[in-house]
């Protein structure tokens, strides 16, 4: 079945850090691709999307580009803040019905000054 | 940008009694709603599908008498944790997305209910 797989956490950087989150997907078809934040003790806030091949998703300084040849969808920023610390979990929507989200594990990133 | 209202935020129970939990779209409708539960430091585990004006459907392990789930209208689902115990305890939340919105569009989360069960 659809899977999504990101890379392990905790991620800890320094303020104005770079960041990548890897993210790699198996789907059929064509699916969608998103990314959520959680802040501690709230829900998912989507942070970007793509749906198509070669899409780039961006959103408060994040970017994704979706990669089919490579079925990646990873998360980069190029200048982290304290308020970006918070869990973020890669996702994918199958394109066939209505169908919930197919989530990866969630990478928790961690920014101090 | 779509809102899902998820009320109450946290709650506190005795061992043996019931929790509703109601889960609003505020400006969209939503035929499926869709109930996930986060134990600490995990990711979001499904629960179940909520379809307006049919049976939910639930995922393998997920007891439906123990986790009740009415859809009555299109803005509204409701999460009903009957006779809770304590392994109850956990972060619930529910998503939506809008029917408008076609199959690869975003779910939009409620901002989850903390339970405990004393």
């Amino acid at each position: 079945g659809d899977s999504v797989t990101q890379m392990e956490g905790p991620v800890t950087l320094s303020e104005e850090a770079f960041l990548t989150i890897n993210c790699t997907y198996t789907a059929t078809g064509y699916p969608s691709l998103f990314w959520y934040v959680q802040y501690p003790g709230e829900g998912l806030q989507l942070l970007l999307k793509a749906t198509k091949a070669d899409d780039k998703g961006s959103n408060k300084g994040f970017e994704a580009t979706y990669r089919k040849e490579t079925t990646s969808f990873h998360l980069e920023k190029g200048s982290v803040q304290v308020s970006d610390s918070a869990v973020y979990f890669c996702a994918l929507s199958p394109n066939s019905g209505n169908t919930p989200l197919v989530f990866g594990k969630g990478t928790r990133l961690s920014v101090i000054a | 940008g779509a809102v899902v209202s998820q009320h109450p935020s946290w709650v506190i129970c005795k061992s043996g009694t019931s929790v509703k939990i109601e889960c609003r779209s505020l400006d969209f409708q939503a035929t499926t709603m869709f109930w996930y539960r986060q134990f600490p430091k995990q990711s979001l585990m499904l629960m179940a599908t909520s379809n307006e004006g049919s049976k939910a459907t639930y995922e393998q392990g997920v007891e439906k008498d123990k986790f009740l789930i009415n859809h009555a209208s299109l803005t509204l689902s409701t999460l009903t944790v009957t006779s809770a115990h304590p392994e109850d305890s956990s972060f619930y939340i529910c998503s939506a997305r809008d029917s408008k919105g076609g199959y690869n569009s975003p779910l939009h989360f409620g901002n989850g209910t903390r339970l405990t069960v004393t």
